[in-house]
């Protein structure tokens, strides 16, 4: 199935560190998403944008929904050790089916 | 709120046979569930869609006779894997929509066949 393109794929960083993450698609979409993955668990939504330009923020998450709708993207500043995880941003299109398609992911280190 | 739980979290069960995993939302209704499958290290794949009330939509190249969908109620979801094989261990994951936009997931669960 179709999946949105993740950049990086993964990336190890030092505690205190600011990092950004994008996510891109050759469609355009209506509603962009940004959930965390611990191992073994489910998906936990961070950040969800609804419209083209919008900059949310979720503590030391903050999120852009991109002007062309077709990439977002999460920056984390500060980082600490319990960032560590796999990072997948989710787009939904406006067809009423309430589906996603997600990202291909990013594993993020954190180096205490 | 908006908390989704799924039973079991690990099952192993022999080649052949059939296994149930079941999805609730716990403190909302959901008219739409979707389950998802993840192989180690890689994204989440949609399987389906299901609809409280009405047959479940399967993305293509999902087996719908294969991976049997039930939404009998507005807070439970099953998937039953029939006749699994080696080849269907995985990690199961189903999340529940909320409102027009979000969905929550569930903890997953860890399929295994021997």
């Amino acid at each position: 199935g179709q999946q949105l393109n993740q950049s990086p794929q993964s990336m190890f960083i030092q505690e205190g560190e600011d990092v950004s993450m994008n996510c891109t698609s050759s469609s355009i979409f209506n509603t962009w998403l940004w959930y965390k993955q611990d191992p073994g668990e489910g998906p936990v939504l961070l950040i969800a944008l609804y419209k083209a330009g919008e900059l949310t923020s979720n503590g030391r998450l903050t999120a852009q929904f991109g002007i062309t709708r077709k990439d977002s993207f999460l920056n984390i500043s500060a980082s600490i050790p319990s960032d560590v995880g796999i990072y997948f941003c989710a787009g939904q299109k406006a067809s009423g089916t309430y589906k996603y398609i997600f990202g291909t992911g990013t594993r993020l280190k954190v180096l205490a | 709120g908006a908390v989704v739980s799924q039973h079991p979290s690990r099952v192993i069960c022999k080649s052949g046979t059939s296994v149930k995993i079941e999805c609730r939302s716990l403190d909302f209704q959901a008219t739409t569930m979707f389950w998802y499958r993840q192989f180690p290290k890689q994204s989440l794949m949609l399987m389906a869609t299901s609809n409280e009330g009405s047959k479940a939509t399967y993305e293509q190249g999902v087996e719908k006779d294969k991976f049997l969908i039930n939404h009998a109620s507005l807070t439970l979801s099953t998937l039953t894997v029939t006749s699994a094989h080696p080849e269907d261990s995985s990690f199961y994951i189903c999340s529940a929509r909320a409102g027009d936009y979000e969905q929550y997931f569930g903890p997953g669960t860890r399929l295994t066949v021997t």
